[in-house]
């Protein structure tokens, strides 16, 4: 069974500032990962996702995360935050089964002040 | 890029009445799709499975007389809030899996149901 947590359910930012969302997990088979970003009543926009290999995963809109398997985290980073990365933000687990059954975590919601 | 429609996008509903949301492929055949629900401020629930061609596979806890789910063709999935209630309002996203190619996942834009 696969299960997600993300630590703070807000985080608040100034514009600029380094974006650091967490997510830590729990997977009884090796784990694919994602982080989505929803925007008011949308659907989810996948911003990156782990499966294999390099464990540093590049995605849109300049942000990162890192799969360490030693900690069971797989945070969530942008050096820079723009206004426009205000949303909703969730970390996703699979089983390596790659069924496309994921794991939501409870979200975080970012917020980047001027 | 590949596109998943959910339609409608918004209903409002009398309570007792049925509902049928659609989840639809548009450039790829998915012989899978998920449901999911949220609630506001709240993550997503995964609902069940829709199997192409078989009976949906339901979460622990989600009625499936409920909310039924048809998968009737490579492209399309879905689902009924049958004799729907205020406590059904919620937002209903789907999700369809690439069947052919890539196996890649793709989210629709997600239904938002009121039932008054």
């Amino acid at each position: 069974a696969q299960s997600v947590t993300q630590l703070g359910s807000h985080v608040s930012v100034s514009e600029g500032a380094l974006v650091l969302l967490r997510c830590n997990y729990s997977s009884s088979v090796p784990p694919y990962l994602f982080w989505y970003v929803q925007y008011p009543n949308q659907g989810l926009q996948l911003l990156l996702k782990y499966t294999t290999g390099a464990t540093l995963v590049k995605g849109i809109n300049g942000f990162e995360a890192e799969f360490k398997k030693s900690e069971t985290s797989f945070h969530l980073t942008k050096p820079s935050a723009h206004m426009s990365d205000a949303a909703e933000y969730f970390c996703a687990v699979e089983g390596s089964s790659n069924t496309g059954k994921l794991i939501f975590g409870q979200g975080t919601t970012l917020q980047v002040k001027p | 890029g590949a596109v998943v429609s959910q339609h409608p996008s918004r209903v409002i509903c009398k309570s007792g009445t049925s509902v049928k949301i659609e989840c639809r492929s548009l450039d790829f055949q998915a012989t899978t799709m998920f449901w999911y629900r949220q609630f506001p401020k709240q993550s997503l629930m995964l609902m069940a499975t829709s199997n192409e061609g078989s009976k949906a596979t339901y979460e622990q806890g989600v009625e499936k007389d409920k909310f039924l789910i048809n998968h009737a063709s490579l492209t399309l999935s879905t689902l009924t809030v049958t004799s729907a209630h205020p406590e059904d309002s919620s937002f209903y996203i789907c999700s369809a899996k690439e069947s052919v190619n890539t196996g890649e996942l793709f989210f629709g834009e997600g239904s938002r149901l009121t039932v008054l």
